[in-house]
């Protein structure tokens, strides 16, 4: 086991609406990072936070958001809900140390769209 | 062009054969070379990290990066059923592996008893 949990591990939603995924970093892990994994795909980087901030993000739009707080715990909010948003969610956490560091990956949500 | 390109397979070996899994990649910029493990309904699991070309070995598992050629490889020796699951290779650039991977889209591993 990481250490990382997540939750819901299941989640439906329909169109429109807005979901907030949880995550639970490693004890001590400073870095926070959020994966999108479509059916048969591989992860998909959507951002990065590291103390508190937002580290770098890739190619998705503004509707999705995330926070993370002092507590090693972070969100990804997503709001007005596409059909192509279900998919895999998983956070991943690390330490910026300076060095090379793993990043240990949750189980995932697994959210679909109706 | 994808950044990264994997053969989906699926692959299916009998129990005990070496399996070679490959990677292919466009942007020079990258820098570190992963392997992730990820079984059904599972996060992935880091199997192998390596940031120079050359081998690096941990019990049965072998990876191997080109950086001349821009090709990673995973190897397998004395597959198990056990190790039936999608494998992800996975790379960063000069931030570091800390920073954002870039994934294949994994290849489905199933080893037959």
């Amino acid at each position: 086991e990481t250490g990382v949990t997540q939750s819901p591990t299941h989640l439906i939603k329909t169109r429109g609406q807005q979901v907030t995924l949880r995550c639970s970093s490693q004890s001590g892990h400073n870095t926070v990072s959020w994966y999108q994994q479509a059916l048969g795909q591989g992860p998909q980087f959507i951002f990065q936070y590291y103390r508190e901030e937002e580290n770098g993000r890739g190619n998705f739009p503004p509707r999705f958001s995330g926070l993370q707080f002092p507590n090693y715990s972070s969100e990804l909010n997503v709001n007005a809900l596409e059909l192509d948003d279900s998919a895999l969610y998983l956070c991943a956490s690390s330490s910026i140390t300076g060095g090379e560091e793993t990043q240990y990956f949750g189980p995932g949500t697994r959210l679909l769209v109706l | 062009q994808k950044e990264v390109e994997q053969d989906p397979g699926p692959l299916s070996v009998p129990e005990g054969a070496i399996v070679s899994l490959n990677c292919t990649y466009s942007n020079s910029a990258f820098q570190y070379f992963m392997w992730y493990r990820q079984y059904s309904r599972k996060g992935p699991e880091l199997l192998m990290y390596t940031y120079s070309s050359g081998n690096k070995e941990d019990g049965r598992f072998t990876a191997q990066v080109d950086k001349s050629s821009k090709y990673i490889s995973l190897f397998i020796r004395d597959s198990q059923p056990s190790d039936s699951a999608t494998y992800l290779c996975a790379m960063s650039w000069s931030g570091g592996s800390n920073y954002k991977l870039t994934f294949g889209k994994g290849t489905l591993l199933t080893v037959n008893p």
